[in-house]
């Protein structure tokens, strides 16, 4: 049973433009979202957390936005670049083994 | 401080053989996860060791097991190899916050011939 549901599959941006990763998730005892960041050779990376008593968290250039009545959260990334390139995965979890989406791959193209 | 260190980092195996992982997770972190990552089935939930003692457990066969010693090194062990079993196996250290931070590693990539 697949409990975090991550779409895009895949994305293409351009250099500069806005990457809009969703993400939806069914357990409601979840209380941590972190979204990963994995290049080719690399295990993920923490990029950002939101914890479900704020709607929004911004990092820089990343920013989670967070609906805990539709269950949603998704992964803004503004003015993206090239180097942004990498798969994301978003993951819940309630202090148990995160849950991970299936990732989407992002190309930021010049 | 240094990260988590997997070895081996490649690894060439043929099926019915066993084989054994090694993670070193980061100095001071007691809890270490594993996972397996596949293109088809992403990120999935192998097993949670901490203290010594398996905490969780995913759903995959028997044939997957772990232990982790008393310097919070940890071990994961695949008997019987399937060509199914190729993968990139991943571990994650975690701290005082819990499973809510976990440090991945490189990952050890097998393959099954």
């Amino acid at each position: 049973q697949q409990q975090v549901k991550q779409s895009p599959q895949s994305l293409i941006v351009q250099k500069g433009g806005i990457s809009i990763i969703n993400c939806a998730y069914e357990n409601t005892a979840f209380d941590y979202f972190p979204w990963y960041q994995q290049f080719p050779g690399k295990g993920p990376a923490l990029l950002i957390a939101i914890r479900p008593d704020v709607s929004e968290k911004k990092e820089g250039r990343f920013t989670i936005s967070f609906n805990k009545s539709a269950k949603q959260f998704s992964l803004h990334i503004m003015d993206s670049q090239p180097g942004d390139s990498a798969t994301y995965f978003c993951a819940a979890t309630g202090n148990t083994p995160l849950v991970f989406g299936k990732g989407t791959r992002l190309s930021v193209i010049a | 401080k240094a990260g988590v260190t997997q070895t081996p980092r490649y690894l060439i195996k043929t099926r019915g053989q066993q084989v054994t992982l090694s993670c070193s997770p980061i100095s001071g972190h007691r809890s270490v996860s594993w996972y397996q990552q596949t293109p088809g089935q992403g990120l999935q939930f192998l097993f949670e060791y901490f203290s010594e003692t398996q905490r969780n457990k995913g759903n995959f066969p028997g044939r997957f097991s772990g232990r982790q010693f008393s310097n919070s090194r940890s071990e994961m062990n695949v008997s019987t190899l399937e060509l199914g079993d190729s993968a990139l196996y991943l571990c994650a250290s975690s701290g005082t916050l819990g499973l809510s931070e976990q440090f991945f590693g490189p990952g050890t990539r097998l393959t099954v011939l």
